[in-house]
């Protein structure tokens, strides 16, 4: 198994850019979700999803989009970048029956900075 | 908003000491509470969790010591040794869905 991937592991863009971050598991988990990491501030919820179709709003949802048309890739969308975006994005996954509150898999991250 | 507190922000133990971070909490409706361990260019992953109908859960060197009544729980480290240096987040859920996150200690185990 390859756990959970994400790519791009770094990225740059400018004010104003779109991107899209992936995420994909093979651990047929239903729960996935999008954390960013700033310095001194922890984990922080973005975006989950318990099952294909099915996504949800986290902690700090704006200026991100989600969806999930397959249980095996979640990709999280920035529209229109701002520097405030810039952080390290963890993507993880579990099974659905316990959701966040069972054993959580992390990706190795994507580093993003946006100028 | 739900917080979970974390101290301290960082922390140098000496091989074979006894490391030890605290969380506090304010929603008395969380009912779980994972920590978990994350090395420098690594996603975290999970250490050790508990639930609050026990008061202590131990797995191997790592324990988790709750206290509901005082709305905190904490991780100690038993012979902390260097491949430990890591950083450490607490974090605590209500349902099924979200996860508050601690801001993190750096803990660095000198020899």
């Amino acid at each position: 198994n390859a756990g959970v991937t994400q790519t791009p592991k770094f990225q740059v863009l400018k004010t104003g850019q779109s991107m899209t971050l992936q995420c994909a598991q093979d651990m047929n988990h239903e729960y996935m979700s999008w954390y960013r990491q700033d310095p001194g501030m922890g984990l922080r919820l973005i975006h989950y999803s318990v099952g294909a179709g099915i996504t949800d709003q986290g902690e700090v949802p704006n200026g991100y989009n989600v969806s999930r048309s397959t249980t095996e890739d979640f990709p999280l969308r920035l529209l229109s970048a701002a520097p405030s975006q810039t952080s390290v994005y963890f993507c993880a996954s579990s099974y659905s029956w316990g959701g966040a509150m069972e054993t959580q898999y992390f990706g190795p991250g994507t580093r993003l900075l946006v100028l | 908003q739900q917080q979970v507190k974390q101290s301290p922000q960082s922390l140098i133990v000496q091989k074979g000491g006894i490391s030890i971070i605290n969380c506090a909490y304010e929603n008395t409706a969380f009912d779980y509470f994972p920590w978990y361990q994350q090395f420098p260019g690594k996603g975290p992953a999970l250490l050790i969790a508990i639930r609050p109908d026990v008061s202590e859960k131990k797995e191997g060197r790592f324990t988790i010591s709750f206290n509901k009544s005082a709305k905190q729980f904490s991780l100690h480290i038993m012979d902390s040794q260097p491949g430990d240096s890591a950083t450490y987040f607490c974090a605590a859920g209500a349902g099924s869905y979200q996860l508050t996150f601690g801001k993190g200690t750096k803990l660095s185990v000198i020899p």
